[in-house]
């Protein structure tokens, strides 16, 4: 069982435009929601992370909208950039298991010229 | 991350061979992880461990066996490799001691066909 549903599977946007991945759970004791971007060939690396006392957190132009009824958050990329190009993973964990994540399977961003 | 390192980058295979794959880290951690990627399925855990004498399975650790030969050094080893095993896999390390435990670091990856 999936504990961390993400969509779209690939998303491609105009440079300029907003691009807007989702990601929602069921377990209510997640208490830590970290995004991961990953260049071909690299790793993935932590690009911003959320905690639920927060409805909402921003980093440049990355921003992670949360909803704690809704089980639910978001990773919204503004004025979106050729380099954002990559695929990005949503994760989740809780505080007894101290470190495990649940990833999503990821999205693929094409952001063209 | 130059932090962690693994070793082959790539390895071809064939089916029923056993394999090692090596992951090394310098940060310290002492927490380590690893990974499978594989297209449309995302990242899914093979087996962790926490510390030295801490090893526990993950989501999809059949077929796969680690050993963590210090707590700098994770090592996942296919007994038999079997052609569905081709993917890539990662290692990540975790420090328990941070305020950001959560954050994992991720090496390289290793590109492993199995024929």
């Amino acid at each position: 069982q999936q504990q961390v549903k993400q969509s779209p599977q690939s998303l491609i946007v105009q440079k300029g435009g907003i691009s807007i991945i989702n990601c929602a759970y069921e377990n209510t004791a997640f208490d830590y929601f970290p995004w991961y971007q990953q260049f071909p060939g690299k790793g993935p690396a932590l690009l911003i992370a959320i905690r639920p006392d927060v409805s909402e957190k921003k980093e440049g132009r990355f921003t992670i909208s949360f909803n704690k009824s809704a089980k639910q958050f978001s990773l919204h990329i503004m004025d979106s950039q050729p380099g954002d190009s990559a695929t990005y993973f949503c994760a989740a964990s809780r505080g007894s298991t101290l470190g495990r994540l649940y990833f999503g399977r990821g999205t693929q961003l094409t952001v063209w010229p | 991350d130059a932090d962690v390192t693994q070793t082959p980058r790539n390895r071809i295979t064939k089916t029923g061979k056993r394999i090692m794959l090596e992951c090394s880290q310098t940060k310290g951690h002492d927490r380590m992880y690893w990974y499978r990627q594989d297209p449309g399925l995302g990242l899914r855990l093979i087996y962790y461990s926490f510390d030295v004498k801490d090893i526990n399975k993950g989501e999809i650790s059949d077929g796969y066996s680690v050993s963590r030969q210090a707590q700098a050094k994770f090592s996942l080893s296919l007994e038999s490799a079997i052609p569905n095993q081709t993917a890539l896999y990662f290692c990540a390390t975790s420090d328990s001691s941070s305020f950001s435990y959560n954050e994992q670091f991720f090496g390289p990856g290793t590109r492993l066909t199995v024929l």
